[in-house]
């Protein structure tokens, strides 16, 4: 067991460009979620897995950002046509089912940089 | 809406010193706590946390927290600090009657120690 991984590390991107992150939870953890950090701020809430079901997704959430765990194991994390204000730091945790209420299991995360 | 304030964003301290990191979270109902830190180029990693019974949670590395419900408060202490203990600090609140899919994290505090 290696953690959470998340990939890549660093991206950096061209406004209006698309870019996906992937992100593999602890095999047995079926709940996984993606929260984002911005300089300064603490992690926010973006979505929410139960296996391969998204359960919740935060209002941060526009319809530029799509998630998906087509197989209940790994994560993508696409955003579309990419503005200044997404550069962040994309952070996926997961956790098993009776421990959620118990604390995750983050990963090192993406930074994303737009310029 | 919950939140989560964390009273200082930076804490410089000297070796040995004793730490105190305030933390005050808004919801008036059941709540499990957390603190996490992130040290330098590392993961977010869980220090200790409080769902139930003493409300005095001792974590590792010597820390630990207590839980005050009627101040709506989980401070994080230390009695003596070491250079190691630089990092970030976070405090979060779950919600355990939502099934522990949200949990909402303060603005974080960064904590120097000087050698």
């Amino acid at each position: 067991d290696t953690g959470v991984s998340q990939n890549p590390r660093h991206k950096i991107t061209k406004r209006g460009q698309n870019v996906t992150f992937r992100c593999d939870p602890i095999s047995e953890h079926n709940r996984l979620y993606w929260y984002r950090q911005t300089l300064g701020q603490g992690p926010e809430f973006l979505t929410y897995f139960q296996n391969e079901a998204q359960l919740e997704k935060s209002r941060l959430l526009s319809d530029r950002f799509s998630a998906e765990r087509p197989k209940g194991s790994f994560s993508t994390l696409e955003i579309q046509r990419t503005e200044q204000g997404d550069s962040a730091m994309y952070l996926c945790a997961s956790s098993l089912d009776r421990d959620s209420n118990y604390g995750y299991t983050f990963g090192s995360g993406t930074r994303l940089t737009v310029v | 809406a919950q939140s989560v304030s964390q009273h200082n964003h930076h804490v410089i301290l000297s070796e040995a010193a004793s730490l105190e990191l305030g933390c005050n979270y808004s919801y008036g109902g059941t709540v499990n706590l957390f603190w996490y830190v992130q040290y330098p180029g590392q993961h977010l990693q869980l220090l200790l946390k409080y769902f139930s019974g003493d409300p005095l949670v001792k974590g590792i590395k010597g820390f630990e927290a207590e839980f005050i419900k009627s101040k709506f408060s989980f401070n994080l202490r230390k009695p003596s600090v070491q250079w190691s203990d630089t990092a970030e600090y976070f405090c979060a609140v779950n919600l355990p009657n939502t099934g522990g899919f949200k949990t909402i994290f303060g603005a974080g505090t960064r904590l120097f120690v000087k050698a």
